[in-house]
């Protein structure tokens, strides 16, 4: 079983930040925080990770709370084309399970 | 454009066909991985490569039979295949010398099963 838990669905005016929240209570203390997303018909695409300070790249930013059960991937400036499902997935090794995951609906 | 490439992109097949699905990427990445997509569904971990030998099998039915032929090449073999197979394969390969690398993923063959 995936060790996340993340909303269903989302909402975002396009030009707004989308801010997705992802829970991981179980993280353990070697366990990276990873986020992909997968665009309709194409396969997941990696966005950003991180182990416990906040990372920040061309794409989003990763806020991961000092306890490390909990994260929020931002995407500063929403576009349509950010319109995917969104995966946050804890792991230390080869195995990534993937959760259901959030629909983000970027909104015109 | 991804730099995994999957090949064919659709592939409608009989129950007694036989059939390959390839994957090729030119990373240089050691680790090659193999997902089955059902639709409205996250992708589930069929099987694990690592320098060229399978290192994962995640009690995947016979019918599906891998092959690392090489360190950019991945194959999966189908054979005698049901309806219920019939999915999105993706391919994903991992830079595996350097710790926490992220996977990098192809765009998947569609799979319909007549």
């Amino acid at each position: 079983d995936a060790k996340t838990t993340q909303p269903t669905s989302m909402d975002c005016a396009e030009g707004r930040a989308a801010n997705l929240p992802c829970n991981h209570s179980t993280i353990s203390g070697n366990e990276y925080v990873y986020w992909y997303r997968q665009i309709h018909s194409q396969g997941p695409q990696y966005i950003i990770h991180g182990l416990k300070n906040n990372e920040t790249n061309e794409m989003a930013s990763l806020i991961i709370t000092e306890d490390r059960k909990s994260s929020t991937l931002i995407l500063p400036h929403a576009t349509l084309r950010d319109t995917a499902v969104y995966y946050c997935i804890v792991t230390r090794d080869d195995k990534i399970i993937f959760g259901k995951g959030t629909r983000l609906h970027i909104l015109p | 454009d991804t730099e995994v490439t999957q090949t064919p992109k659709h592939l409608v097949m009989g129950m007694t066909n036989k059939k390959s699905l390839k994957c090729e990427q030119h990373m240089g990445h050691r680790a090659m991985y193999w997902y089955k997509q059902k639709a409205k569904k996250p992708p589930e971990l069929m099987f694990v490569y690592s320098y060229e030998k399978l290192s994962i099998n995640e009690s995947v039915p016979s019918r599906f039979s891998p092959e690392c032929p090489n360190s950019s090449l991945l194959n999966l073999h189908l054979h005698a295949l049901q309806p219920e197979d019939s999915a999105l394969y993706l391919c994903a390969s991992r830079q595996e010398d350097v710790s926490n690398q992220p996977q990098h993923f192809g765009d998947g063959t569609r799979l319909s099963i007549l």
